[in-house]
């Protein structure tokens, strides 16, 4: 076991183009998370998964904002129309317990 | 609602010097409480963690935290900095029980080692 992967790491994109980031889960975790955190903050909670099913979104998940879970393994977190106010370190944890395991993270900047 | 409050966003101390990094919350209902660090560049890595019993709680790299309840704090400490120490430490805090266990992290606390 090698711990939460996310993947890309970095990304760098224009403003109204899509992304897609991924995360692969400890294997055993039946709970996933993805957090948000810009320069100088904690990470903010944005969504989180059991198993297949997404239990709980946060206000900061607008529309263009997606994320899925379909097999209850890895999640894939979409942004649609990118925004510079976008750009921010995107997180993935997972766990089994009330410890969350985070990921390395993927960095978005959009131009 | 949860929250918590991280006094002082940058903390300078020097080498072999005690470690004091104050945290304090707000929770509703029993708290689950984290201190995790990060490294420039990296995810969020685990230091130590209070669910339940001992209010004591000690973690890796020499750190432990004590829980206090009357004054909703779960202040961080090492007896004597290593340069290794330097990053970003993050309180945070979840609910004991129920199905919305989110982390709420605080704002970061950045810990600098002097020589």
């Amino acid at each position: 076991d090698t711990g939460v992967s996310q993947n890309p790491r970095h990304k760098i994109t224009k403003r109204g183009q899509n992304v897609t980031f991924r995360c692969d889960p400890i294997s055993e975790h039946n709970r996933l998370y993805w957090y948000r955190q810009t320069l100088g903050q904690g990470p903010e909670f944005l969504t989180y998964f059991q198993n297949e099913a997404q239990l709980e979104k946060s206000r900061l998940l607008s529309d263009r904002f997606s994320a899925e879970r379909p097999k209850g393994s890895f999640s894939t977190l979409e942004i649609q129309r990118t925004e510079q106010g976008d750009s921010a370190m995107y997180l993935c944890a997972s766990s089994l317990t009330p410890e969350q395991f985070f990921g390395p993270g993927t960095r978005l900047t959009v131009l | 609602a949860q929250s918590v409050t991280q006094l002082g966003s940058h903390v300078s101390v020097s080498e072999g010097a005690l470690v004091l990094l104050r945290c304090n919350y707000s929770s509703s209902v029993p708290p689950y409480l984290f201190w995790y660090v990060q490294y420039p560049n990296q995810g969020l890595q685990l230091l130590l963690k209070y669910t339940t019993g001992a209010t004591l709680v000690k973690g890796i790299n020499g750190f432990e935290a004590e829980f206090k309840k009357s004054e909703t704090s779960f202040h961080l400490t090492k007896p004597s900095a290593h340069m290794s120490d330097a990053a970003e430490y993050f309180c945070a805090v979840s609910r004991a029980m129920g199905r919305d266990d989110k982390i709420i992290f605080g704002k970061g606390t950045r810990l600098h080692i002097l020589p």
